[in-house]
């Protein structure tokens, strides 16, 4: 079955600093990956996601995300972080039958002023 | 105003109480999801819906009831609930058959059983 780990439950950067957020997911095929991110209060926003094709993706508010197929990995990536980007991000994997996402435990990312 | 609404926002219940919660969309999304948010766990799914009167089965679906008699509402009931099921509930829910169109999600319900 598909599975979905985010090995980082917080991460605290500095205003201004980069960022990258680690997913590694098990799946058999090519996997359709997502990143979702949740403000305090809030339900889920998409920022991006993959499905095929160019294996870096652009998202919303400066996101990025590469798939890297040998390393399992799509990790989520931002070159400076802004105070409003805290929050917590989810990594997610459509399952085998294409009807259902399994979803990461989640990181909660804190950023210092 | 447009979206998708769940209500209440809080609610608190004892153990063996039936509850429901109340998710409306006003897209005319076909696909709707229930989805429990726990610490450590993400979101796991409870139950979806592909259309009014069809329903089936997540990860997570024992001691949950939903039913789908408009496209627009989508209810989860817990029939008897129990502490286990203090939870955040997310309601979502997606135009066509395929993942290339993004989950659009509720605020959630905060579930307290005590």
């Amino acid at each position: 079955a598909q599975s979905v780990t985010q090995p980082d439950i917080h991460i605290t950067v500095s205003e201004g600093a980069s960022l990258e957020l680690r997913c590694n997911y098990s799946y058999g095929a090519t996997p359709y990956l997502f990143w979702y991110v949740q403000s305090p209060g809030q339900g889920l926003q998409l920022l991006l996601k993959y499905f095929s094709g160019d294996t870096l993706v652009q998202g919303i508010k400066g996101f990025e995300a590469e798939f890297k197929r040998s390393q399992s990995s799509f990790n989520l990536r931002k070159p400076s972080v802004h105070w409003s980007d805290a929050a917590e991000y989810f990594c997610a994997v459509v399952n085998n039958a294409g009807n259902m996402l399994t979803f990461g435990g989640g990181t909660r990312l804190m950023v210092k002023p | 105003d447009a979206g998708i609404t769940q209500s209440p926002r809080y609610k608190i219940t004892e153990t063996g109480r039936q509850v429901t919660l109340m998710c409306h969309q006003t897209w005319s999304h076909s696909y709707m999801f229930w989805y429990r948010q726990d610490l450590g766990h993400g979101l796991r799914l409870i139950y979806y819906s592909a259309a009014a009167d069809i329903t089936d089965k997540g990860e997570v679906p024992d001691g949950y009831v939903v039913s789908r008699s408009k496209t627009e509402n989508f209810p989860l009931t817990l029939e008897s609930a129990t502490r286990s099921q203090t939870s955040v509930y997310f309601c979502a829910s997606r135009e066509g058959s395929s993942y290339n169109s993004p989950l659009h999600f509720g605020n959630g319900t905060r579930l307290t059983v005590t």
